[in-house]
């Protein structure tokens, strides 16, 4: 299996702030990493695949980059809406891993 | 508009079979390019992905589960199957079935989940 890391696995931010998830993964998955944003009682919502494409309404202050295999998830202003988990997933060769998850709350 | 709706039983004892249907609208399981995917949620943990049936019957498993797990479809009912033999109370968890993109590489629309208890 290809190992998805997380970091941080959880952080407090307040309304207004730039927020940075980054995931690593344990081997090249090409661009093919996707993130999801999960709220409780909720199934995941994709936010961005194959690295930095903007799902359609999906808010802009969400992005996502890649340097070599470490991908990252920034959102630029952190809004009240966005107070939830983040999890990225590989899409390049099944299984297709989760990463842990990083956990979004208020400050 | 597409849809997907897991059905299944709440409570399974441990040593039996868990068996989820995942019904499906909108689409159709023979579109090429479409696939189905089970992943599931232990309460307060992480997404782990089982298994995944593509367009053309392609099915892909995960490794750890690989023994205990099938999936199966019916494209005449629009439906994907789920079995997972001899469960133990760590199965406790909400499965969630998904439409996957082969062309985008994501899964793109999600069941509601079902939460399944292990549990004597």
């Amino acid at each position: 299996d290809m190992q998805m890391t997380q970091s941080p696995s959880s952080l407090s931010a307040s309304i207004g702030d730039r927020v940075i998830i980054t995931c690593r993964a344990g081997q090249t998955t090409t661009r093919f990493l996707n993130w999801y944003q999960q709220k409780p009682g909720e199934a995941p919502k994709l936010l961005i695949y194959g690295t930095s494409r903007l799902q359609g309404g999906v808010p802009s202050r969400f992005s996502g980059s890649a340097s070599g295999t470490d991908f990252t998830l920034t959102i630029s202003s952190l809004q009240p809406e966005d107070f939830a988990t983040y999890y990225c997933q590989q899409s390049f060769i099944a299984p297709f891993t989760f990463g842990p998850g990083t956990k979004v709350d208020i400050k | 508009q597409i849809t997907l709706k897991e059905s299944g039983p709440t409570l399974v004892k441990p040593t039996q079979t868990l068996t989820l249907t995942c019904t499906i609208s909108g689409f159709s399981l023979n579109s090429h390019g479409v696939g189905v995917g089970w992943i599931r949620q232990p309460p307060g943990k992480a997404l782990e992905w089982l298994t995944f049936v593509y367009w053309d019957g392609d099915k892909k498993y995960s490794p750890s589960l690989r023994s205990r797990l099938t999936i199966s479809r019916d494209t005449s009912k629009n439906q994907v199957v789920l079995t997972l033999t001899n469960v133990d109370p760590v199965d406790t968890a909400t499965y969630y079935c998904a439409q996957y993109d082969g062309f985008l590489y994501y899964f793109h629309y999600w069941g509601q989940g079902t939460l399944v208890t292990v549990s004597s």
